[in-house]
């Protein structure tokens, strides 16, 4: 299977900062990446499909680059409502796998 | 609008089985996949396995091959997940998630998830 690694883990911020999460796939995945956000006791949601394409009605704050085996998320400026737990998970094959998860929490 | 909603929640004893249903309205039940998505508590996120509502094709993640069965009934719009030979390591909230035709198509809506505990 293809591992998928998040950094960080969790990751402290306040209300207006840039924040990038990355995630590395174990093998070249070409662009077959997506990202999700994930609040409590919620069902994830879906932000970034194909690396950098986003979701109808995510905010333009978000954004997503990356190809082959290295890939960022970035929130331009944090917003209160988007403390919340990032997955990314590739797609580039049939036995899907989701990296472990990077918590973002108020600073 | 799309929506997935998903049977509630269920105790089990270890080595009983369980299915979850999940409920799709919105759109063209036969037109997209289901995939099925576990989350232990405070855990990550572990896919399961996909099927596809219109052929009863299926494709399951080598870890649950042999304990995991995904079905659907076209007529009620419903996929089922079962899971057999439970143990407490099954804990977990089970989420159905939809996918395009494209096996690459990203996991766009997700239904609400149902707890499944396993215990003695």
């Amino acid at each position: 299977d293809i591992q998928m690694t998040q950094s960080p883990s969790s990751l402290s911020a306040s209300v207006g900062d840039r924040v990038t999460i990355t995630c590395r796939a174990s093998q070249r995945i070409a662009s077959y990446l997506n990202w999700y956000q994930q609040k409590p006791g919620k069902a994830p949601e879906l932000l970034v499909y194909a690396a950098s394409s986003l979701q109808s009605g995510v905010p333009s704050r978000f954004s997503g680059s990356g190809s082959g085996t290295d890939f960022t998320l970035t929130i331009s400026s944090l917003q209160p409502e988007d403390f919340a737990t990032y997955y990314c998970q590739q797609s580039y094959n049939t036995q899907y796998t989701f990296g472990q998860g990077t918590r973002l929490e108020i600073k | 609008q799309v929506q997935l909603v998903q049977s509630g929640a269920e105790v089990k004893k270890p080595g009983a089985s369980v299915k979850v249903s999940c409920q799709a309205s919105g759109y063209t039940f036969t037109s997209y996949d289901i995939n099925w998505v576990r989350q232990a508590t405070g855990q990550g996120l572990e896919w399961m396995g996909w099927m596809n509502p219109n052929s009863g094709n299926t494709g399951y993640a080598q870890k649950f091959q042999g304990r995991v069965t995904m079905t659907r009934n076209t007529s009620i719009s419903t996929a089922y997940m079962e899971l057999s030979s439970l143990r407490s390591e099954d804990t977990a909230v089970y989420y159905c998630a939809r996918r395009g035709l494209r096996y690459f198509d990203p996991f766009d809506y997700w239904g609400q998830g149902t707890l499944v505990t396993v215990s003695s």
